[in-house]
C-alpha cells in the first residue's frame, strides 16, 4: 500500500506526558497537512509543510504543540505536557503541489490520542 | 473559503442512488468543489472534485449548476459500505508551488448518509 500512513494508530497517556506521532505521505508529495478531529466534528486544519518548510500553522497549535518536516519526506507532531483537552483524532495528509486542475489531499488512517 | 451547507443527515435503500446536495451560493470563480467521506473512526477519504463541469470517476458523479452556487454528488447504486459521512468542500485553485494555508481544507460537519439494507 502507498497511501499515507500513520504511527501509532491509538495512543493512550496520562496528563502532562509529552507524545508524539508519525506520518509517512505518499512517495514524492511535497505537501503534508496536519489536521485535528474532535468527537462530532470535521476535522480541523493544523498546519502546513510545502518540503521541509512550515509555511503555515492555525492558531489551534497552541506552544506545546510542534511540527517538524526534516528531510521533507516524514512528518512529526509533537504534543508536551498534554492535557485532557488533547483528546482528538489527529489526521495527516499529503498531496502534490503544481498539478494543475485541483490539488488532492490524501489523508492517512489517524491517530486517536486518549488523554487521561 | 466559502462556506457550505449540507443536510446533517439523508436515508437511502441499498442498490438506489444517493443524491447528496451541497449549497455553495458565494463559491468565487477560482474555487474548486471537493467531497469527501469519512466512514467511522477512519481517515477522510477523496470521492471526487470540480470547477464547473460536471464530473465522473469510478465512485461517483459530481453535478455543478450552471451559476456554481449548488452541486450534487450522486452515488449511482449505494451499498451498505456507503454509510459515512459526507462533506462537500470549496477550496482555492492551486496554481503552483507558492501558497499555504490556502488550500487547506475547511471542513463543516457534512452529511451522515445511511443506506439501509
Amino acid at each position: 500500500d502507498t497511501g499515507v500512513s500513520q504511527d501509532p494508530r491509538h495512543k493512550i497517556t496520562k496528563r502532562g506526558q509529552n507524545v508524539t506521532f508519525r506520518c509517512d505521505p505518499i512517495s514524492e508529495h511535497n505537501r503534508l497537512y496536519w489536521y485535528r478531529q474532535t468527537l462530532g466534528q470535521g476535522p480541523e486544519f493544523l498546519t502546513y509543510f510545502q518540503n521541509e518548510a512550515q509555511l503555515e500553522k492555525s492558531r489551534l497549535l497552541s506552544d506545546r504543540f510542534s511540527a517538524e518536516r526534516p528531510k521533507g519526506s516524514f512528518s512529526t507532531l509533537e504534543i508536551q505536557r498534554t492535557e485532557q483537552g488533547d483528546s482528538a483524532m489527529y489526521l495527516c495528509a499529503s498531496s502534490s503541489a503544481g498539478t494543475g486542475g485541483g490539488e488532492t489531499q490524501y489523508f492517512g488512517p489517524g491517530t486517536r490520542l486518549l488523554v487521561l | 473559503d466559502a462556506k457550505t451547507t449540507q443536510p446533517p443527515s439523508m436515508d437511502c435503500a441499498e442498490g438506489r442512488a444517493a443524491n447528496l446536495p451541497c449549497n455553495h451560493s458565494t463559491i468565487s470563480g477560482n474555487e474548486y468543489v471537493y467531497w469527501y467521506r469519512q466512514i467511522h473512526s477512519q481517515g477522510p477519504q477523496y470521492i471526487i472534485h470540480g470547477l464547473k463541469n460536471n464530473e465522473t470517476n469510478e465512485m461517483a458523479s459530481l453535478i455543478i449548476t450552471e451559476d456554481r452556487k449548488s452541486s450534487t454528488l450522486i452515488l449511482p447504486h449505494a451499498t451498505l459500505r456507503d454509510t459515512a459521512v459526507y462533506y462537500c468542500i470549496v477550496r482555492l485553485y492551486s496554481l503552483g508551488i507558492s501558497g499555504g494555508s490556502n488550500y487547506k481544507l475547511t471542513f463543516g460537519k457534512g452529511t451522515l448518509l445511511t443506506v439501509n439494507p
